[in-house]
């Protein structure tokens, strides 16, 4: 199995800072990762997927890049909506697997 | 508007069985690729099972090949997940999913 290494569990950011987060294969998995978007009690929210490319209404503050085993989530200018777990997910084999999520909270 | 709507969660005991149904609607579900995945209490987010859009492949997470079944009906819009044989474990919200949108989730409840 693809393990998936995403960092930092969680991290404490003001509106209007700048976010990084990352994901780490264990495998190469070429571009086949998603991002995905979830606040309490709702269901997750697709950001990326094929590593880059947006999905359709989000917004480009949200950015993916990467390829291989490394890739990385940036959000510019964090806004109060923006506050949420993110999850990576690999989609290159099977089973299909996610990171262990990061919490973003406000400082 | 895609919309993906669960039903059929509720409480078993161990070893017994529940029909996962979710109901599609806004895209062209025969044309896509379907999965059910969930999340436990407090807990990540797990792949479960997926299943081509005619239904001839399906991909299971190891730990319910023989006990969950994956299924479809196009002419219905909706997707299925057979659990049998429950375990404590597979206590979650099971979420069905598709063409990149994820429905609100449906909450299974394992325990004597």
């Amino acid at each position: 199995d693809i393990q998936m290494t995403q960092s930092p569990s969680s991290l404490s950011a003001s509106v209007g800072d700048r976010v990084t987060i990352t994901c780490r294969a264990s495998q190469g998995i070429s571009n086949s990762l998603a991002w995905f978007q979830q606040k309490p009690g709702k269901a997750p929210k697709s950001l990326i997927y094929a590593a880059s490319t947006l999905q359709s209404g989000v917004p480009s503050k949200f950015r993916g890049s990467g390829s291989g085993t490394d890739f990385t989530l940036t959000i510019s200018s964090l806004q109060p909506e923006d506050f949420a777990t993110y999850y990576c997910l690999q989609y290159n084999s099977y089973p299909r697997t996610f990171g262990q999520g990061t919490k973003v909270e406000i400082k | 508007e895609v919309q993906l709507v669960e039903s059929g969660g509720g409480w078993v005991q161990p070893g017994g069985s529940l029909r996962l149904s979710c109901e599609a609607s806004g895209f062209v579900f025969r044309k896509n690729w379907m999965a059910w995945l969930r999340q436990a209490p407090g807990k990540g987010l797990e792949w479960v099972a997926d299943i081509k859009e005619d239904g001839s492949e399906k991909y299971y997470l190891d730990s319910v090949k023989g006990r969950f079944t994956i299924s479809r009906d196009n002419a219905q819009n909706s997707l299925y997940l057979q659990m049998n044989s429950l375990r404590a474990e597979d206590t979650a919200v099971y979420h069905c999913a598709g063409n990149w949108v994820w429905g609100q989730g449906t909450l299974v409840t394992v325990s004597s």
